[in-house]
C-alpha cells in the first residue's frame, strides 16, 4: 500500500514564525502536492512538484514556498506565519500526470495564534 | 478553465436510504472525473474515477457513479447507505494529462439511524 506520512498531524505556532510541513511518500511517486483545506472551499492547490527539485505554483501559492531535495520528501514552509494560514494542510503524492489517483496523507491542522 | 460544483454542501440520510450526490464540471477539453471521500480526522481516499469506456462505474464500499457528458455530471450514489458512510465526499477533475486537479467544495453526508 501507498503510504504518505506527515510529520505533525496538530501544529500550534505564532504568528511570525517560520513552519516546516514535512511529507515523505514510500512508493517512489514521481508527483507530489500540497493542498490546503478550508470548510466550503474544499481543496486548494498551493504548490505541486512533478519532480526533484522541480516545482510549480499551484492557485494559491502567496506566503508558502516549498523544497523538494528527494524524491520521497516534499516540505511545505511559510516563512512568516499568518492568522488566515490557520488551516488543515493536505499531502498527496501521485505516480503519473493525468489518471492516475492522488494518494493522500493524514493531514496536518495548523493553527496560528 | 476547469471548475467543479457540487450542489449540495449537506446530505442527511436515514439508514439503508439511497443517496445521491451530485457533482458538476465544467471543462473545454477532456478530462478524468474522480471522487474521493474524506472520513473524519483522515485524509482523502479514492472511491472512484471516470477514464473512458462505460459510463457507470463501480467503486469502493458500494458507491457508483455516472459520466454524462451532455449534462457535464458525474453523481454519486448508493442503493443503502450506512451510518459508516457518514464523511466528506469531494468530486475532482483533471485535464488528460494533466498535473492539477480541480476538487469541489464537498458534501458533507450525515447517515442518521
Amino acid at each position: 500500500d501507498v503510504k504518505v506520512t506527515q510529520s505533525s498531524r496538530y501544529l500550534v505556532k505564532r504568528t511570525g514564525e517560520k513552519v516546516f510541513l514535512e511529507c515523505v511518500q514510500d512508493m517512489d511517486h514521481e508527483n507530489m502536492f500540497w493542498y490546503r483545506q478550508d470548510p466550503g472551499l474544499g481543496l486548494r492547490l498551493i504548490y505541486f512538484s512533478y519532480d526533484v527539485k522541480m516545482k510549480e505554483k499551484g492557485d494559491i501559492p502567496e506566503g508558502y514556498s516549498v523544497s523538494r531535495e528527494k524524491k520521497e520528501r516534499f516540505s511545505l514552509i511559510l516563512e512568516s506565519a499568518s492568522t488566515n494560514q490557520t488551516s488543515m494542510y493536505l499531502c498527496a503524492s501521485s505516480p503519473y500526470r493525468g489518471d492516475s489517483e492522488q494518494y493522500f496523507g493524514p493531514g496536518t491542522r495548523l493553527t496560528v495564534t | 478553465a476547469q471548475s467543479v460544483t457540487q450542489l449540495d454542501s449537506q446530505v442527511p440520510v436515514f439508514e439503508e436510504a439511497p443517496v445521491e450526490l451530485r457533482c458538476n464540471y465544467s471543462s473545454s477539453v477532456s478530462v478524468y472525473l474522480f471522487w474521493y471521500v474524506q472520513y473524519p480526522n483522515q485524509g482523502l481516499q479514492l472511491l472512484l474515477k471516470y477514464l473512458s469506456g462505460s459510463t457507470l462505474v463501480k467503486g469502493i464500499n458500494g458507491f457508483e457513479a455516472e459520466f454524462n457528458k451532455s449534462q457535464t455530471s458525474f453523481h454519486l450514489r448508493k442503493p443503502s447507505v450506512h451510518i459508516s458512510d457518514t464523511a466528506e465526499y469531494f468530486c475532482a477533475v483533471i485535464n488528460t494529462g494533466g498535473f492539477k486537479t480541480i476538487f469541489g467544495a464537498g458534501t458533507r453526508l450525515f447517515v442518521k439511524a
